[in-house]
């Protein structure tokens, strides 16, 4: 059964870091690009980034490029998004997704990440 | 960047009808759309791929449909746990930007 569980969110303050995991489980985790997605209080979903299986490409959207890394550990099973100068509109729920077909196959129960002082 | 643009915001149907929701791309899409739904408090599920595909296990009174630019997901004779919001999302190239969703409230 193909599992994701995502952690490490939390309320932090303006511009400050914070490191989100999405651990894998029930499938060749090395073998599928991963994505994170993240949807704000009571809004739609927005897209944020993708990694190819081997970490050979990544893409962010406009309003996280250069502010949010993604990457991967294969031997871990793990996928993270690392998130510095946060602000008050990256507050979200914040999805990893396994792509299907180039879609979100599959998806994490998701991890909030509040960002307020 | 490609804008996916759905529509009605909301639509209130009854049990058993038939439900037709779209989505608008600013850009040929060809045929890289997926349709997901939403239901409360719950992550997003696959329902469709490449326009038309059903993902596994998805009931066939869900179909999707359209090519280039406009795109339709039907839902023929609609069930109580139907109820969500469903949103369109432009896929294979990056952004994958989603569309601003449809709500589907039942009577």
């Amino acid at each position: 059964e193909v599992q994701l569980v995502e952690s490490g969110g939390g309320l932090v303050q303006p511009g400050s870091s914070l490191k989100l995991s999405c651990v894998a489980s029930g499938f060749t985790f090395s073998s599928y690009n991963m994505h994170w997605i993240r949807q704000a209080p009571k809004k739609g979903l927005e897209w944020i980034a993708l990694i190819y299986y081997d970490s050979s490409n990544k893409y962010y959207a406009d309003s996280v490029k250069g502010r949010f890394t993604i990457s991967r550990d294969n031997s871990k099973n793990t996928l993270y998004l690392e998130m510095n100068s946060l602000r008050s509109e990256d507050t979200a729920m914040y999805y990893c997704a396994k792509e299907y077909r180039y879609s979100e196959g599959y998806w994490g129960q998701g991890v909030m990440v509040t960002v307020s002082s | 960047n490609i804008v996916m643009t759905q529509s009605p915001k909301s639509m209130s149907i009854s049990v058993g009808d038939r439900v037709t929701m779209n989505c608008k791309a600013s850009q040929n899409v060809y045929n890289n759309i997926a349709w997901y739904q939403q239901k409360p408090g719950q992550s997003p599920k696959l329902l469709i791929y490449y326009a038309s595909n059903r993902y596994n296990g998805v009931p066939d009174r869900f179909t999707g449909s359209g090519y280039g630019t406009d795109f339709t997901l039907t839902i023929n004779s609609v069930q109580a746990e139907d109820a969500a919001f469903y949103y369109c999302q432009r896929i294979y190239n990056s952004p994958r930007t989603f569309g601003g969703g449809t709500k589907l409230e039942l009577k």
